[in-house]
Formats: structure tokens, sequence, C-alpha cells
């Protein structure tokens, strides 16, 4: 158990859905992060949060939308993507910012 | 069953000394890639490099270095002449080769470097 739960596990939608990405950590811990990784390319930071507070983002396109409405929990907001966003969206926490991080499972994300 | 790790959690060693930093994985397909990633105090993930399963050659950049090795099922890295700017958490990563639904991370290993 990685103490760290993303919702849905994968995504199919089409380029004019909403849906959103749930994560929730159960370790306590103050700061979390959503990373992107496609089949070809490093993990890339997209969003920080600490104490709820957005303290990073990465010139992600607006088409995400992250939220944060308390330390556990954090959410990636989708709406009208592109088929390059498809990919693996990871979600991560940490006790506080400069601290190791652990990793969801992540969620497998197909736009049509 | 996928599986990558690190068994340092923590190493400390003083500044120009050498040091590695081990990674074991398992993986039951013939086509994966191996990454490695430094988070540094800010807290983001750097990416340092990814191997393809099929190249076996060690690389060299600059100060670090990683030497695979399929028969032992390992991915070391290494810093040589440590600086105190290398001081961070490396985590080591395992994937398949075209698929983006799984990443499998290492739980790291926290390198101080002591000046």
């Amino acid at each position: 158990e990685t103490g760290v739960t993303q919702t849905p596990r994968h995504l199919v939608m089409g380029m004019t859905n909403k849906k959103s990405l749930k994560c929730e950590q159960h370790l306590g811990h103050n700061a979390m992060y959503w990373y992107k990784q496609s089949a070809k390319k490093p993990l890339e930071l997209m969003f920080v949060y600490s104490l709820e507070e957005r303290v990073e983002n990465n010139s992600v396109p607006s088409r995400f939308s992250p939220e944060c409405p308390n330390s556990s929990h954090l959410f990636l907001h989708l709406h009208t993507l592109q088929p390059e966003d498809s990919a693996l969206y990871l979600c991560a926490s940490s006790s506080w910012i400069g601290k190791p991080q652990h990793f969801g499972d992540g969620t497998r994300l197909s736009i049509l | 069953a996928q599986k990558v790790t690190q068994a340092q959690t923590e190493i400390s060693v003083v500044e120009k000394e050498d040091v590695t930093l081990d990674c074991v994985y398992e993986t039951r397909d013939t086509t994966y890639y191996l990454f490695w990633y430094k988070q540094p105090p800010s807290g983001e993930l750097v990416f340092l490099i990814r191997r393809n399963s099929f190249d076996e050659q060690n690389e060299i950049s600059g100060r670090y270095s990683w030497n695979f090795q399929k028969s032992t099922s390992s991915f070391n890295f290494t810093i040589t002449a440590s600086q105190v700017v290398d001081s961070a958490v490396y985590f080591c990563a395992l994937s398949e080769a075209n698929r983006d639904d799984k990443i499998i991370f290492g739980k790291g290993t926290r390198l101080h470097i002591l000046p």
C-alpha cells in the first residue's frame, strides 16, 4: 500500500468532455504534486501544492485545472483535452516540499 | 510483477568522494525503460537519464555515470568527485516500453554530501 490513492485508474474521454482525476493521501503530508508521464518522455512536473496553496505551475495549459481543497486531497480537472494529453498522470505527496515523495499508482488517461 | 529496489535509504559521504547508488529491478518484460531522477530540496523531480533495455552500454555524463547490467538486473548510478549540490534524493524507476500506463519508482536514496 503506497498511502497515496488515485482514482480512477483508467479514464477514456472525448475531447469535449469534462472529467476530474482524484488523489488522496493518508500519510499526513503537507505537499502534493501532479506529474505527467508520457510513453516516450520522462516525468514532467505539472503542479505543486504546499499547505493547500499552489506553489508551482510549470506552464501547464489552462485545460488542466488543479484543486487542493485540503492537505489530503488533490484534484486535476480536465476539459477540452487534446490527443497529446493522453498519458499517465501521477500524484505524489511529501511531508514538506523537498522531502521524499510518495507516488500513487497513476491514472492512465486516453483522449479519443 | 515489476519492482524497483533501492536498498540504500540514506548515504553520507564527504565532498569529493565518489558514491554509487544502487538500483535493482524486476520485470518479466523483454523491452523496458529504466530511469534515474534527482529530487533536490526544492522538491521537483529532475530527469537524469533514460535507458532502453536493449542498450547495455554504460553512459557517462560529466561526473555522472550509469552501469546497466542486465545479467544482474541492476542499473547503478555513480557520482564522481561529489559536490554539496549533489545532495538530494535520487529515484530509480522502471517502465514498460511504449506503454504509459505503468511506471514503478524505487523508494529513493537520500544522499548527503558533507563539506
